[in-house]
């Protein structure tokens, strides 16, 4: 089992905030990044999938950015919309297994 | 695309039942599906995976006899928790890799909407 830490464990923003998130990986055998955000009673959907050293995504208001070297990937939100309420789950992916975080929960409020 | 679905949601079952739970790929092949359990608070942890036409692989700690996979077809994996006790409540989570190529190292996989499991 690999140790992946996501912080903040919980986040309430107001609507308009720009927020971010913090997950955390070992930096060894390092294949790919995942990011996902689930909502109540839904599946988990994909956000973004990083495998370079130094890779930013995009996604709408929505971008991640990723450092191998240290360990840790960024996720974050410009102008937070109460739509964008949801868990929000990192993965690290070794090659063989996705090893998940225990999520941020955000709750955006109008 | 990528839909992968779940039944049943929601189940409540009495003590040393069993329970079915089924995984399902609706618009992709999925070559291998995986099944996580997340207990309250904590994070999805992997419990086998699957491939079609042959034996799942369990991870440390997760009893095969227990918890029996059947990946018989290309869209269809299922999990069934035998004689089942109030240990087993939690939540079970499928996800399904395709075969429509791209980068293994990925491993991107799409998940169904999850079953929450209660023993009574």
């Amino acid at each position: 089992i690999l140790n992946v830490e996501q912080s903040p464990q919980s986040l309430h923003v107001q609507e308009g905030d720009s927020t971010n998130f913090t997950c955390s990986f070992p930096s060894s055998n390092f294949y790919a990044l995942h990011w996902y955000r689930w909502e109540t009673a839904k599946s988990p959907e994909a956000l973004f999938v990083m495998t370079l050293n130094g890779d930013e995504k995009k996604k709408g208001r929505i971008s991640a950015t990723l450092n191998t070297k240290e360990g840790y990937s960024y996720l974050y939100i410009k102008g937070s919309q109460p739509e964008d309420s949801a868990t929000y789950l990192c993965a690290f992916g070794s090659g063989y297994a996705l090893n998940f975080g225990k999520g941020t929960s955000l709750l955006v409020t109008p | 695309g990528a839909v992968v679905s779940q039944h049943p949601s929601r189940v409540i079952c009495k003590s040393g039942t069993s329970v079915k739970i089924e995984c399902r790929s609706l618009d992709f092949q999925a070559t291998t599906m995986f099944w996580y359990r997340q207990f309250p608070k904590q994070s999805l942890m992997l419990m086998a995976t699957s491939n079609e036409g042959s034996k799942a692989t369990y991870e440390q700690g997760v009893e095969k006899d227990k918890f029996l996979i059947n990946h018989a077809s290309l869209t269809l994996s299922t999990l069934t928790v035998t004689s089942a006790h109030p240990e087993d409540s939690s939540f079970y989570i499928c996800s399904a890799k395709g075969t429509s190529g791209g980068d293994p190292l990925r491993n991107e996989q799409f998940f169904g909407p999850g079953t929450r499991l209660t023993v009574l």
